[in-house]
C-alpha cells in the first residue's frame, strides 16, 4: 500500500522547545517537499529536497531546519526560532521530474501552548 | 504583486449547475498546471493537470489553459454537494519540479 505517512497527526509545541514532524514515503520518488498552510491560506513552500543529502530553502525557511539522509524520510523541525509556528504542515513528494504531480500526506497540525 | 491569484470566494453553486474557478498566474515561463482539491482539516489531493492550450476533461472536470492570457479554470459539471471544497491552483514553476500554490476558490454546493 503505496503513499506518504506524516506523524503524528497534532503536536503541541511549549515555548522554546524544538519539535521534529515526520514525513515518509514507499512510493520511490526522488524529490520531497515541506508546505505551511495557515487557515484560510494556500500554501507555502518552506523546504524541498531533490535527491538524497541535498535540500533547498523554500520561501519561509527561518526558523525551519530539514535533514535527507534517506530517500524515503524527509523529517523537518520546527526550531524555538520560529516565532509563529502554529500551522497545518504537509509533506508533498514527486518523481522530480519536469511535469511532475506532487502527491500529499495526511498533514499535521501544530499548535503552541 | 501575487504569482498566482484565485477568488477566494465562497462560490456558491445549486446543485447540479456548472461551477467555474478560475485562476490567473504570473510566471509566462510555466508550462503545466495542477488543480487541487482539498476538504476542510484535510490535505490536497489532485483533480486535473493540464499542459497545453486548450481543453482537457476528465470525467465531469474540465480544466481550460490558455498561456498567452496567463489563465487557467477548472469547470465542475453536475455539481455534487461532496464537492464542496477548496480548490488551489498550482503552476508549476519555470525551472520544474517546483509549485506555487493560490490561495484556493472555497466552492459550496447546496442541495
Amino acid at each position: 500500500d503505496g503513499g506518504i505517512t506524516q506523524s503524528p497527526k497534532y503536536l503541541f509545541r511549549k515555548e522554546g522547545q524544538n519539535v521534529t514532524l515526520s514525513c515518509e514515503q514507499n512510493l520511490n520518488h526522488d524529490a520531497m517537499y515541506w508546505y505551511r498552510q495557515d487557515p484560510g491560506q494556500g500554501l507555502r513552500l518552506i523546504y524541498y529536497s531533490q535527491i538524497v543529502n541535498d535540500f533547498q530553502k523554500g520561501d519561509i525557511a527561518e526558523g525551519y531546519s530539514v535533514s535527507r539522509e534517506k530517500k524515503e524520510s524527509f523529517p523537518l523541525t520546527v526550531t524555538s526560532a520560529q516565532k509563529n509556528p502554529t500551522a497545518f504542515y504537509l509533506c508533498a513528494s514527486s518523481m522530480g521530474l519536469p511535469r511532475g504531480t506532487q502527491y500529499f500526506g495526511p498533514g499535521t497540525r501544530l499548535l503552541v501552548l | 504583486q501575487k504569482e498566482v491569484e484565485q477568488n477566494s470566494g465562497p462560490l456558491s453553486v445549486p446543485e447540479g449547475a456548472i461551477a467555474s474557478l478560475n485562476c490567473t498566474y504570473s510566471d509566462r515561463g510555466s508550462q503545466s498546471f495542477f488543480w487541487y482539491r482539498q476538504y476542510s482539516g484535510k490535505s490536497p489531493e489532485l483533480i486535473m493537470s493540464i499542459y497545453s492550450n486548450g481543453d482537457k476533461e476528465d470525467g465531469r472536470f474540465t480544466a481550460q489553459l490558455n498561456k498567452a492570457s496567463q489563465y487557467v479554470s477548472l469547470l465542475i459539471r453536475d455539481s455534487q454537494p461532496s464537492d464542496s471544497a477548496t480548490y488551489l491552483c498550482a503552476p508549476e514553476h519555470n525551472a520544474g519540479n517546483m509549485l506555487t500554490f493560490g490561495g484556493g476558490t472555497r466552492l459550496m454546493v447546496k442541495p
